[in-house]
């Protein structure tokens, strides 16, 4: 049972236009949630996070929203760049757990 | 070197043996994870190690699976008698605390012939 998805496998942006990537999470429970970038052959490496208590973390070209009535958070990435080009994770946790939730990644493709 | 480190980077091996997967996590870090990473999956969570606390093993999918940590450093993965459907990305995180975010190693890409 996912309880985090990403439910768009991949996407394609012009450089210099905005990248949204989304997220949906099942478990009301979840209370801090994070962003990874992850290129082929390499581990994740993390972007950003926000905990349940904001409604957007900003940094630089990256910010992240959370909806939590809606289950749902985004990642802006603006403008886009073509070194941004690999694919996106997002995870999720709930308070007082251990386990981090990942959902399946969305992979991003910034044309030149 | 800075990073979370993991050895071997690539393991070929037959249905039936035991492997062993390593994990050096970055000096200073009380919090380890292990995952694994099927392909077209997202990362299944496995094991999470905190300092000197009992391990959560909640995600080890059998009991042919086992972790170790030791002197709260380094850990292993143990997986016996390996079958096809062990095969995958296994990816050891880690943090300075549990509420930090993780940083990954490389993987080890585990194939059972």
């Amino acid at each position: 049972d996912q309880q985090v998805k990403q439910n768009s496998p991949s996407l394609s942006v012009q450089e210099g236009r905005i990248s949204i990537l989304n997220c949906d999470y099942t478990n009301s429970m979840f209370d801090y949630f994070l962003w990874y970038k992850k290129y082929p052959a390499e581990g994740p490496t993390f972007l950003i996070s926000i905990s349940s208590i904001k409604d957007k973390n900003e940094d630089g070209r990256f910010t992240v929203f959370l909806n939590k009535s809606a289950k749902h958070l985004s990642l802006h990435i603006v403008p886009s760049q073509p070194g941004d080009s690999a694919v996106y994770f997002c995870a999720a946790r709930g308070s007082g757990g251990n386990q981090f939730y990942f959902g399946t990644g969305t992979s991003l493709t910034v044309i030149p | 070197g800075a990073g979370v480190s993991q050895s071997p980077s690539n393991k070929v091996t037959e249905k039936g043996k035991d492997v062993e997967l390593r994990c050096d996590p970055i000096s200073g870090h009380t919090a380890l994870y292990w995952y694994r990473q099927s392909l077209g999956q997202g990362l299944e969570f496995l094991i999470y190690f905190q300092g000197n606390s009992a391990p959560d093993k909640s995600g080890l999918p059998s009991d042919r699976f086992s972790a170790e940590r030791t002197g709260g450093s380094v850990s292993t993965l143990t997986i016996q008698r390996t079958q096809q459907e062990d095969s995958a990305v296994y990816l050891c995180a880690s943090s300075r605390d549990r509420n930090q975010p993780q940083h990954f190693g490389d993987g080890t890409r585990l194939s059972i012939l």
